[in-house]
């Protein structure tokens, strides 16, 4: 079965300093993964996603992620965190297969960032 | 587009009372997905329709839990009876189509349930 594992449940970074979150993923076969963000009392916005191509993906608010099949990773990356990228990080799986549009998610990852 | 619309934004209901939360996709979205968001579980999705047609409803957790979609632009998840275990945010998205086709959810800025 599917599964999506954000080891970290909450980190804390200086603004300035760069950020990555990790995010394990089980799936079979090729997978769809995606990033995305939730401020608190908002709804999840899209970061980036990964269905196909080039492993390094880029995606809005200056952040990126890589895809790497042999340790079954999609960490997101940021070379320098701002006050506002304060928020929760999901990251998730979706099995693409044309009968479903399920998406896993991981249980998130909480970024408080210091002055 | 206004994006994915969904009312109330806060509902405070006791035990017993039915709870009814709706949700407009945004316009020409054909997938229609429903999930609950809790500290102990995180989100899970509870079910999806495309064209108005439940595709998977596994994640209802029980029978208490329905959920209808009678046109392309509006839906509603209904708890009867509620319980306190129900206490949860509840969000709405919409996909333009399937995963496989490499489309984003999108998501609503959700409800956010108590049950007393």
């Amino acid at each position: 079965a599917q599964s999506v594992t954000q080891p970290d449940i909450h980190i804390t970074v200086s603004e300035g300093a760069s950020l990555e979150l990790r995010c394990n993923y089980s799936y079979g076969a090729t997978p769809y993964l995606f990033w995305y963000v939730q401020s608190p009392g908002q709804g999840l916005q899209l970061l980036l996603k990964y269905f196909s191509g080039d492993t390094l993906v880029q995606g809005i608010k200056g952040f990126e992620a890589e895809f790497k099949r042999s340790q079954s990773s999609f960490n997101l990356r940021k070379p320098s965190v701002h006050w506002s990228d304060a928020a929760e990080y999901f990251c998730a799986v979706g099995s693409g297969s044309s009968n479903t549009g399920k998406l896993i998610f991981g249980q998130g990852t909480t970024l408080q960032v210091k002055p | 587009d206004a994006g994915v619309i969904q009312s109330p934004r806060h509902e405070v209901t006791e035990m017993g009372q039915e709870v009814t939360l709706r949700c407009k996709p945004i316009s020409g979205h054909d997938y229609l997905f429903w999930y609950r968001q809790t500290m102990m579980r995180g989100l899970e999705l509870l079910i999806y329709f495309n064209n108005n047609v439940p595709i998977d409803d596994s994640g209802m957790p029980e029978d208490r839990f329905s959920a209808k979609m009678p046109n392309a632009s509006f839906s509603t998840l209904k708890i009867q009876p509620s319980e306190p275990r129900d206490s949860a945010v509840y969000f709405c998205a919409s996909s333009l189509s399937h995963l496989g086709k490499g489309e984003t959810q999108y998501f609503g800025p959700g409800t956010r349930l108590l049950v007393l």
